[in-house]
C-alpha cells in the first residue's frame, strides 16, 4: 500500500459533467493538501487542510470543491470545468508544521 | 511573499559528468527548505529537508546544501536514471504553517 493514493489517475470529462477526485493517505498524517501542476509553471496550492479544518484556500474558483472527511481522506469536487482547468492535480500529506509533505501519483485531467 | 526560483531550466549532462542545480529563495523566515525529483506523469518524490543554514544531506549520488540565500542540489557522476525534473520548494514562518511554495523545476537529461 503506498503512503497516498490517488484516483482515478486519468479523468477526461465534459465542461457540464460533475466528478469527484479522491486522495487518502496511510501515513497518520494531520494535513492534507490540493495542488494543480500545469505545464510549464510551478506547482500551484489550492487547499490546506489540518485535522479535517480548511486552513487555506488559495482563491480557488468555487467550481473546485474539496472535501475532508476525516484526516485520511481528501475529495475535490469538480463541476462546469473549463478547458483550462485541464492539468495534474495532485494530493500530498505531511505532519503539521515544518516536516515535509508526500505526494500521491497525481490525477490526470482533460476537460473537453 | 515568499519566492523561489530555480536554475538552469534545463540540464543536459553525459553519464558520470557532475554538476550542479541551484535553488535562489526568499522568506521571511525559513521554516524548511525541500527537494523533490519528480518523473513525468508522476508525483513529485521526496528527496531532502534542510533547515538551517550550512546543513547537507546525501542520498546516493545525491547532496543538497543550504545558505541563507539558496540551496544547491550536487549531483555526483551522474547515470541516466537520475534524468527528471528535480523541485525545490520553501515553507516560511510567516504564512500558514503547512504551506510549500514551490520552484519551476529544473529539468535534467543524462545521456548514456
Amino acid at each position: 500500500e503506498t503512503g497516498v493514493t490517488q484516483t482515478p489517475r486519468h479523468l477526461v470529462m465534459g465542461m457540464t459533467n460533475k466528478k469527484s477526485l479522491k486522495c487518502e493517505q496511510h501515513l497518520g498524517h494531520n494535513a492534507m493538501y490540493w495542488y494543480k501542476q500545469s505545464a510549464k509553471k510551478p506547482l500551484e496550492l489550492m487547499f490546506v487542510y489540518n485535522f479535517k479544518e480548511q486552513t487555506e484556500n488559495n482563491s480557488v474558483p468555487s467550481r473546485f470543491s474539496p472535501e475532508c472527511p476525516n484526516s485520511s481522506h481528501l475529495f475535490l469536487h469538480l463541476h462546469t470545468l473549463q478547458p483550462e482547468d485541464s492539468a495534474l492535480y495532485l494530493c500530498a500529506s505531511s505532519h503539521r508544521g515544518n516536516t515535509e509533505a508526500f505526494f500521491g501519483q497525481g490525477t490526470r485531467l482533460t476537460v473537453v | 511573499e515568499d519566492q523561489v526560483t530555480q536554475s538552469p531550466e534545463a540540464l543536459r549532462l553525459q553519464e558520470g559528468e557532475s554538476s550542479s542545480l541551484n535553488c535562489s529563495y526568499t522568506v521571511s523566515g525559513l521554516r524548511g527548505l525541500f527537494w523533490y525529483r519528480q518523473d513525468p506523469g508522476k508525483g513529485p518524490e521526496f528527496l531532502f529537508t534542510l533547515y538551517s543554514a550550512g546543513e547537507e544531506k546525501e542520498k546516493e549520488r545525491l547532496k543538497a546544501t543550504l545558505t541563507k540565500k539558496e540551496s544547491f542540489l550536487h549531483i555526483t557522476a551522474p547515470k541516466p536514471e537520475d534524468s527528471a525534473t528535480y523541485l525545490c520548494a520553501v515553507r516560511s514562518l510567516e504564512t500558514s504553517g503547512s504551506r510549500l511554495t514551490f520552484g519551476e523545476g529544473t529539468q535534467l537529461t543524462v545521456n548514456p
